[in-house]
């Protein structure tokens, strides 16, 4: 693994279904960050979380939940997926020690819900 | 409340000089990013200002005036590959990233 990963790349979700979209990175960054991306929109924040076992929530956090257990991995769940989660989802990450901000991107992961 | 503004799309010609600008109005400011998207990619950083003026880096160039809450991004010798998104970003007080919309640049030969 090189950087920031996730997966799946995309998904069709059927309404009502959960879905835990994947995200592990390499780079031993403390905050990590889950965006979604609509067209017309500015990446907006759901998640985020400053070091492992420590999460908080974002500008649009309802029907999101994510983890820490680790430095690697933050995942996102959807409990119960609706359309209007149709998006694009980004996983970030950032070197916290002076490094806030330059935050490394996934490839994303575009789901849509129907 | 917080917001970022960068025009929605701008052309521009092979070879050619692009100003792409960008107002903020956040609470608190650590610092002001650009990021270039390609179609269907992820974003990618290009700069970072947190004094006012510029800073060069290679062809693309960022000015930022905190005083005016204002920034630009400056592109030379624009190339094809250039035609991409770029996304404007404030630094909160609380050190997150609030974003703008972006820019779509297209790149006309």
């Amino acid at each position: 693994i090189a950087g920031i990963t996730q997966a799946p790349t995309s998904q069709i979700l059927a309404a009502g279904r959960r879905m835990t979209l994947r995200c592990t990175q390499d780079m031993r960054h403390n905050a990590m960050y889950w965006y979604r991306q609509d067209l017309g929109l500015g990446l907006r924040l759901i998640h985020y979380s400053n070091t492992a076992g420590t999460t908080g929530k974002g500008e649009v956090p309802d029907g999101y939940s994510v983890s820490r257990a680790n430095t690697d991995d933050f995942p996102l769940t959807l409990a119960s997926a609706v359309p209007s989660q149709t998006s694009v989802y980004f996983c970030a990450s950032s070197d916290s020690d002076g490094g806030v901000g330059r935050a490394f991107f996934g490839q994303g992961t575009r789901l849509t819900v129907v | 409340g917080q917001n970022i503004d960068q025009p929605t799309e701008m052309t521009a010609t092979e070879g050619a000089i692009v100003q792409i600008n960008c107002t903020y109005q956040t609470s608190g400011f650590n610092g002001l990013f650009w990021y270039q998207q390609h179609a269907g990619e992820a974003p990618t950083f290009l700069s970072y200002n947190v004094l006012d003026g510029l800073e060069e880096k290679g062809r693309f160039s960022s000015f930022l005036s905190r005083s005016k809450g204002y920034s630009y991004l400056l592109l030379k010798e624009l190339q094809m590959k250039d035609s991409a998104s770029y996304l404007c970003a404030s630094l909160d007080s609380n050190y997150q990233l609030i974003w703008g919309a972006g820019t779509k640049l297209i790149i006309k030969p």
